[in-house]
């Protein structure tokens, strides 16, 4: 049973610091979604790439934000500086080629403290 | 621009109770719609979705979605709850991107689904 998987699952850091979260995609699946999950803003796409070329990045603050696709098996995102206000649940979602299902990873919980 | 409307953020219903969790759409072209279910501490799960057809879709879980195209609404049933279906229910559209004929999902809000015993 493939799945996403998303590394860590849990972090907790300090202001300012610089935070990394992988994904690694479902063999094959070449879209990759990048969400961020709150409670007050609810889920919010940041970004997406396509064959690792990116699509979309409007909604990810440019500042502090950065997604990559090194490769087809990882996806990162990345914040320098970290603040609190990104405290949240991230996402990743994939999806194969020619197909509209999005299959979602368990997320990286992130706390800044 | 595609959008969704879940009006209710929270559903209370009794175990061995029909559920509706309420969708409205707002698209410019063909709508194409998504049920997904988040359990706590978990990703999201793809129900159901729409592309074309039956107005009637049939997905996980004995879930079922109804398509109305006048009413522009998507919503989500079943004909008897379980305690185990409370969980958070997204809905959600699909976009075109640019020069493909796949794109981002546009989800809605959430709606909190509540099963009591």
């Amino acid at each position: 049973d493939a799945r996403v998987t998303q590394t860590p699952r849990h972090k907790v850091t300090e202001m300012g610091q610089e935070v990394t979260m992988r994904c690694q995609p479902i063999l094959g699946h070449n879209t990759v979604f990048w969400y961020r999950q709150t409670m007050m803003q609810g889920l919010e796409l940041l970004a997406y790439f396509r064959n690792r070329a990116p699509l979309d990045d409007s909604g990810m603050p440019k500042d502090r934000f950065s997604a990559e696709m090194p490769d087809a098996t990882l996806a990162t995102l990345k914040i320098q500086p970290s603040e609190p206000r990104d405290s949240a649940v991230y996402f990743c979602a994939n999806s194969a080629p020619y197909t509209d299902t999005q299959y979602f990873g368990p997320g990286t919980r992130l706390t800044v403290l | 621009a595609q959008s969704v409307a879940q009006p209710e953020d929270q559903v209370n219903v009794a175990e061995g109770n029909p559920l509706t969790v309420k969708c409205t759409y707002s698209v410019s072209g063909n709508p194409y719609l998504f049920w997904y279910v988040q359990y706590p501490n978990r990703g999201l799960q793809f129900l159901l979705k729409y592309i074309t057809g039956d107005n009637l879709v049939k997905g996980s879980y004995g879930f079922e979605a109804e398509f109305n195209k006048s009413q522009t609404s998507f919503h989500l049933k079943k004909p008897s709850a379980l305690v185990s279906d409370s969980a958070l229910y997204f809905c959600a559209v699909r976009d075109w991107d640019r020069g493909s004929t796949l794109g981002r999902l546009y989800f809605g809000r959430g709606t909190q689904l509540t099963v009591w015993p």
